[in-house]
């Protein structure tokens, strides 16, 4: 069975900190990929990021991070110079295979920023 | 190219009573999958869609859940004989096959049972 762990419910930093959200995930699967998706305070879910599990290269857009440690089991993100407008849910999710399958979610981090 | 649809928005029923959600998936994005979210919990995976052939259903998919993709366009999903439990934010997502996989989410609808 897949999980994925946010132990962190909620965050609130002021503006311009950074802020790093943890994910922890488990599974018995060799090939799986991970994601991260935002909600908003309107409802929908955007896609941020996908990486497979056998990419440990870390990446880089813009404000956002992403640290991939198979070791820890961990895929965590980092929202540098935080603004008001990252203010949402966060929510870390894996699936199987080549990532076209069902998503197990976490429960989600809550972020506010703070002005 | 339009998001991923989804209708009602809202929806409010009595218990007992059936309800049925469409979801209109990305042009050309052959899987279509139903999530429901409950507040302050993630999205919990309920089906999903190959064209027109379900491929999974989840043990949250109880008998008085239906959904179908007829034609391997849009799908709907049905509940019968609402209970409060059911309460919830409905999800859809799709995506593309051999693609890069990201499942889009559509807006959700949310239903109230009283």
């Amino acid at each position: 069975a897949q999980k994925v762990t946010q132990a962190q419910t909620e965050i609130s930093v002021v503006e311009k900190e950074d802020v790093t959200l943890d994910c922890v995930y488990e599974t018995r699967d060799t090939t799986y990929y991970l994601f991260w998706y935002k909600q908003p305070p309107s409802g929908e879910l955007v896609f941020l990021i996908r990486r497979n599990s056998f990419d440990e290269q870390n990446e880089i857009s813009g404000r956002y991070s992403w640290n991939f440690q198979k070791s820890t089991s961990s895929f965590n993100f980092t929202i540098t110079a935080s603004q008001v407008v990252d203010s949402a849910v966060y929510f870390c999710a894996l699936t199987r295979n080549f990532g076209n399958e069902k998503l197990t979610f976490g429960t989600g981090t809550r972020l506010t920023i703070i002005p | 190219d339009t998001g991923v649809s989804q209708d009602p928005r809202h929806k409010i029923t009595k218990r007992g009573q059936n309800v049925t959600f469409r979801c209109d998936p990305i042009s050309e994005h052959n899987r279509l999958y139903w999530y429901r979210q409950t507040l302050g919990q993630g999205p919990e995976f309920l089906t999903y869609f190959q064209n027109e052939a379900q491929l999974e259903k989840s043990r949250l998919l109880s008998d008085r859940f239906s959904a179908e993709r007829p034609k391997g366009s849009f799908s709907t999903l049905e509940i019968q004989r609402t209970e409060q439990g059911d309460s919830a934010m409905y999800l859809c997502a799709s995506s593309a096959e051999g693609g890069s996989y990201e499942q889009y989410f559509g807006p959700g609808t949310r239903l109230t049972v009283t």
